[in-house]
């Protein structure tokens, strides 16, 4: 079956690094896409991996490894704002995305 | 503004009810989707159109029914609906066809409850 898996809740501090992790099984891969949901807000882009390697855009990061079917978001200098949830999705063989429950991530000052 | 508007962006119906969630977009693209998000649950794509033409129906119970009359609009049309309907429901369009590599715009949802 096609499975991605991240953690359900993360709590770091404001001004630190924290690093979401996704592990992904799925029938072909054609990419890897991180998306920040606010609460009550929609879903918005911030990365897209399909070669392995880090991608970086600011203050987040994105890595992939296609050999070991992960990829990690990296945020530095965490700000209060940055309180949202995280998902990670891919795409599979047929160009479907198959979406990860999300990370939510708490900043405490 | 995200270039995706939905509307309303909160509903609460009787299980008897009709209503209709409506989605717009205003960035010329060519597909347009209904998700469901659960709490703490993965996105679960409903539907997909590209140029105004269904392509995908991932077993949806027929008490959605969806409704797209032209490239910039798509409507979610719901009756008889269940408690366990209950969630949000996000529209997004992408610029290519289904298929591409292609990030999506997401809405910023209509949450449903169902009493």
């Amino acid at each position: 079956g096609q499975n991605i898996d991240q953690p359900t809740e993360m709590t770091a501090t404001e001004g630190a690094i924290v690093q979401i992790n996704c592990t992904y099984q799925t029938s072909g891969f054609n990419g890897l896409f991180w998306y920040q949901q606010h609460a009550g807000e929609a879903p918005t882009f911030l990365s897209y991996n399909v070669l392995d390697g880090l991608e970086e855009k600011g203050r987040f990061s994105s890595f992939l490894s296609r050999s070991k079917g992960y990829s990690y978001l990296l945020l530095k200098e965490l700000q209060m704002k940055d309180s949202a949830s995280y998902l990670c999705a891919t795409l599979d063989s047929n160009y479907q995305l198959i979406w990860g429950a999300g990370t939510k991530l708490i900043i405490k000052p | 503004e995200t270039g995706v508007t939905q509307t309303p962006r909160h509903l609460v119906m009787g299980m008897t009810n009709k209503k209709s969630l409506k989605c717009e977009q205003h960035l010329g693209h060519n597909a347009m989707y209904w998700y469901k998000q659960s709490a703490k649950k993965p996105l679960e794509l409903m539907f997909v159109y590209s140029l105004e033409e269904r392509v995908e129906n991932n077993s949806v119970p027929s008490r959605f029914s969806p409704e797209c009359p032209n490239s910039s609009h798509l409507f979610l049309h719901l009756h008889t609906l269940q408690p366990e309907d209950s969630a949000l429901y996000l529209c997004a369009s992408s610029q290519d066809l289904p298929g591409g590599a292609t990030e999506a715009f997401f809405g910023q949802g209509t949450r449903l409850t169902v009493v």
